[in-house]
């Protein structure tokens, strides 16, 4: 069961544009909502999280824009540059006591043309 | 190290064959994930260790895989008679509770191809 849906698959943007990834889920019970970079040959890296009592968290150029109403999420990268380029996971995390099982989205690969 | 180590990056192995990878997780980190990334997809969770035990094994995909933490530090993840279709790259991450979803790193990750 798919659990986290991320879209698009593919994003080609301009340097200096607005990069949006958007995601919804089905979990009720996730607790955060973390996105995440991955380079080729590396593993995920933590860009920025947030919880579902808050509507936007912003961390440089990036934000999330959240809503639990709709269930959905989305990253927004501003000013977009080429060395963003990489593919960008969302995920849920039903995080519990000292557990954090992450559910994860597909995955958008991001390019950003100089 | 700083970072989660896994090791060997890379793994050719051929059908039916048995293969082990290691992970070497963030000095102190009482939590320990494994997870599987196959082709183009977001990694799914496999098996989680809280100190020596595993916690929650229910993303085990059969009973070809196994993992073990046997001194809570460094956990070995096992599988018997591989098939083609457990070719991915699979993740490693370790994690602190007093640091949230901040203290939680993956490392690179070993890429298992199964010929």
């Amino acid at each position: 069961q798919q659990q986290v849906k991320q879209s698009p698959q593919s994003l080609i943007v301009q340097k200096g544009g607005i990069s949006i990834i958007n995601c919804a889920y089905e979990n009720t019970a996730f607790d955060y909502f973390p996105w995440y970079q991955q380079f080729p040959g590396k593993g995920p890296a933590l860009l920025i999280a947030i919880r579902p009592d808050v509507s936007e968290k912003k961390e440089g150029r990036f934000t999330i824009s959240f809503n639990k109403s709709a269930k959905q999420f989305s990253l927004h990268i501003m000013d977009s540059q080429p060395g963003d380029s990489a593919t960008y996971f969302c995920a849920g995390d039903p995080y519990s006591g000292s557990a954090r099982q992450l559910t994860f989205g597909s995955g958008t690969q991001l390019t950003v043309l100089p | 190290g700083a970072g989660v180590s896994q090791t060997p990056s890379n793994k050719v192995t051929e059908k039916g064959k048995y293969v082990e990878l290691r992970c070497d997780p963030i000095s102190g980190h009482t939590a320990l994930y494994w997870y599987r990334q196959s082709l183009g997809q977001g990694p799914e969770f496999l098996i989680y260790f809280q100190g020596t035990g595993a916690a929650d094994d229910s993303g085990l995909p059969n009973d070809r895989f196994f993992a073990v933490r046997p001194e809570g530090s460094v956990s070995t993840l096992k599988i018997q008679r591989t098939e083609r279709g457990d070719s991915a790259v699979y993740l490693c991450a370790s994690s602190s509770p007093d640091r949230g979803i901040y203290g939680y790193t993956f490392g690179s990750g070993t890429r298992l191809t199964v010929v």
